[in-house]
């Protein structure tokens, strides 16, 4: 399986922005990445997904640069809200079996 | 519309036991994953069922775990002699199919059944 690699934990402050990056690289050629958020006690729900160069939406935007071995996750200007456990996601080679990894706990602080 | 239903909640059980725990996923999605939770640590993939193909079953770490999936829509994730490592959260995901040229499906998750062993 493929194995992605983040920060275990980040800190930061209300207003501020917040980048998580995530290395895979045994992704798949044709796979998207894919980045879920997990609040305690919920299931992981999907925030956004890209193949290459940036990718935008509502809650936040994704960059994957040429090589596509990593991928950077930036939240603009968190609030307490935002306080939750990030994950990418990515299959390997020849697998369609997404690996999750431990993730990375974002904390927001006041 | 609905999203991907688990029951239990919760369930409680002693060590030696079976279990089961039911996952209804969104009505049409043809992929059903099952996923392990403990505590603390990221999500740990068990099975996946795919139309009507057959399930990949890699990831069941032991031959105590089973899974059906009836008629293309209902899953039960079976637990045979329970044991207190087996305590952990099982997660559901749907998915509506695999996106055309990936392998990448976005998952839709249920809300998990705590499982604890005493």
């Amino acid at each position: 399986l493929a194995k992605t690699t983040q920060p275990i934990s980040m800190d930061s402050y209300e207003g501020q922005e917040v980048n998580i990056t995530c290395s895979h690289n045994n992704i798949a050629t044709n796979d998207y990445i894919t980045w879920y958020q997990q609040f305690p006690s919920q299931g992981p729900r999907f925030i956004i997904q890209g193949y290459k160069t940036k990718v935008t939406n509502e809650v936040a935007s994704l960059f994957i640069p040429a090589d596509r071995k990593s991928s950077t996750l930036s939240l603009p200007r968190v609030s307490l809200s935002d306080t939750a456990v990030y994950y990418c996601l990515g299959t390997s080679r020849g697998s369609y079996i997404p690996t999750f990894g431990r993730g990375t706990s974002l904390i927001v602080h006041p | 519309g609905a999203g991907v239903s688990q029951s239990p909640s919760n369930k409680v059980t002693e060590k030696g036991k079976d279990v089961e725990l039911r996952c209804d996923p969104i009505s049409g999605h043809t992929a059903l994953y099952w996923y392990r939770q403990s505590l603390g640590q990221g999500l740990e993939f068990l099975i996946y069922f795919q139309g009507n193909s057959a399930p990949d079953k890699s990831g069941l770490p032991s031959d105590r775990f089973s899974a059906e999936r009836t008629g293309g829509s209902v899953s039960t994730l079976t637990i045979q002699r329970t044991q207190q490592e087996d305590s952990a959260v099982y997660l559901c995901a749907s998915s509506l199919r695999r996106a055309a040229g990936t392998n990448t499906d976005t998952q839709y998750f249920g809300p998990g059944t705590r499982l604890t062993v005493l």
